[in-house]
């Protein structure tokens, strides 16, 4: 089937920009998406992108997208203790389908 | 706006029993997808329903069900449960389907012993 990766951990200091890396492999994909977990919450979507963009800005987020290498990353500026949580990438197509990365639990030490 | 709220929080049942979740999306919000969280298989998809009518269905045993009513509000049955659907259940909501951004409540923590 069709998937979505990530890498499980990333620490960064408080004040420096977080990178969060995800690929996927469904070339059909139409939306990609970021979202953001905190201890014993649901998910909060951050931020989308459609799958025709390169890039989207918002405020300390930014998303770029390689389409040719199917690549997705989401990029903190100025990373704050309270940024620490999990990050999911999701993708979804035409139908509807909804697939997740296992998330990457983000920690950002003072 | 008020965002998705999903009914209980939390819930503790045992083996063999049945339990139905709550989710009540977005006003305006017409489809309404189910998912499972566990730290073993992360999130999977179970169901989504669009005016009553269950559009999508996840790679679930028949014990998960759901339906939807005509205020888009919805439920999810599982019934003779197994240790292993201890989890966390989230409902998202959008305003249609398709290519629609989808909002999630924030989830019914079931344990089952």
């Amino acid at each position: 089937g069709e998937d979505v990766e990530q890498s499980l951990f990333l620490s960064v200091r408080e004040g420096d920009s977080s990178v969060i890396n995800c690929t996927y492999t469904d070339s059909s994909s139409t939306y990609l998406y970021w979202y953001k977990q905190e201890p014993g919450a649901g998910l909060q979507l951050l931020t989308y992108i459609f799958s025709n963009m390169d890039m989207k800005q918002d405020q300390r987020l930014t998303v770029l997208l390689n389409k040719k290498d199917k690549h997705l990353s989401l990029r903190i500026a100025d990373t704050q203790t309270g940024d620490s949580a999990i990050y999911f990438c999701a993708e979804s197509n035409d139908n509807n389908d909804m697939r997740f990365g296992a998330g990457t639990r983000l920690t950002v030490k003072p | 706006k008020a965002g998705v709220t999903q009914t209980p929080r939390y819930l503790i049942k045992t083996r063999g029993q049945q339990v139905t979740l709550s989710c009540s999306p977005i006003s305006g919000h017409r489809s309404v997808s189910w998912y499972q969280q566990t730290p073993g298989q992360g999130l999977q998809f179970l169901f989504e329903y669009f005016s009553e009518t269950q559009r999508n269905k996840g790679n679930f045993p028949g014990r998960f069900s759901g339906r939807q009513f005509s205020n888009s509000r919805s439920e999810m049955n599982v019934s003779t449960l197994e240790l292993g659907d201890s989890a966390l259940y989230l409902c998202a909501s959008s305003v249609s389907s398709g290519k629609d951004t989808q909002y999630f409540g924030p989830g019914t923590r079931l344990t089952v012993l």
